[in-house]
């Protein structure tokens, strides 16, 4: 079983719908949480960073944290097409060293 | 720019080459990563910095791959004897390291990417 599971399915939304997406883990050691949006052929750039449980808002963003059932969530609302990337989320244990991904989740925001 | 830069950005090798990639991190961040990502993956850790120090090496990261952080600044990957399983794109990331929040965040560079024909 890997650390982190991410459904990598892709995901068409059409403008201005909410977008949502998710990640389970098992590692209960986690609890630094992130999520990262990656457009084709980039570097991934950091969206969201969550410490432990909780909700996290920043602007169309929001992250949640279920540390009881290792899962996490990002909402992104208001969806525009530049929102269209690669969606990963990520997380560590300790927070300053090696961080565990998902797959990642393509996202289509059409116009 | 201040942000992570790595150098080159695309590199085409034979099998067999040996290829060098730099990493130059944001300037007061003392920790300094090493990730892979092949296609459809997230990225994998191989290896991290802490000033020159190399604190943690995945099992990814085989006899042919070395990591340095000689002045505790930049940082080159080093791949002898390169495969097509090596083929890849080459990440590099760094954090500030300081206790709490913000000091854990890595912001990532461009990438290398790598392809061994």
């Amino acid at each position: 079983q890997k650390e982190v599971e991410q459904d990598p399915g892709p995901l068409s939304v059409p403008e201005g719908a909410i977008v949502s997406l998710n990640c389970t883990y098992s590692n209960s050691a986690f609890q630094y949480f992130m999520w990262y949006r990656q457009y084709s052929r980039k570097g991934p750039e950091l969206l969201m960073y969550t410490y432990s449980s909780g909700n996290k808002e920043d602007g169309r963003f929001t992250a949640q944290v279920d540390k009881s059932s290792k899962y996490i969530s990002l909402f992104i609302r208001d969806s525009q097409p530049s929102d269209s990337a690669t969606y990963l989320c990520a997380m560590s244990a300790t927070g300053n060293n090696r961080l565990a991904f998902g797959k990642g989740n393509q996202v289509v925001v059409i116009p | 720019d201040t942000g992570v830069s790595q150098d080159p950005r695309h590199k085409i090798t034979k099998r067999g080459q040996n290829v060098t990639f730099r990493c130059d991190p944001i300037s007061e961040h003392n920790r300094l990563y090493w990730y892979r990502q092949t296609l459809g993956q997230g990225p994998e850790f191989l290896t991290y910095f802490q000033n020159e120090a190399q604190l943690e090496k995945s099992r990814l990261l085989s006899d042919r791959f070395s990591a340095e952080r000689p002045k505790g600044s930049f940082s080159t990957l080093e791949i002898q004897r390169t495969e097509q399983g090596d083929s890849a794109m080459y990440l590099c990331a760094s954090s500030s390291g300081l206790a709490g929040g913000p000091g854990y965040e890595q912001y990532f560079g461009p990438g290398t990417r790598l392809t061994v024909t």
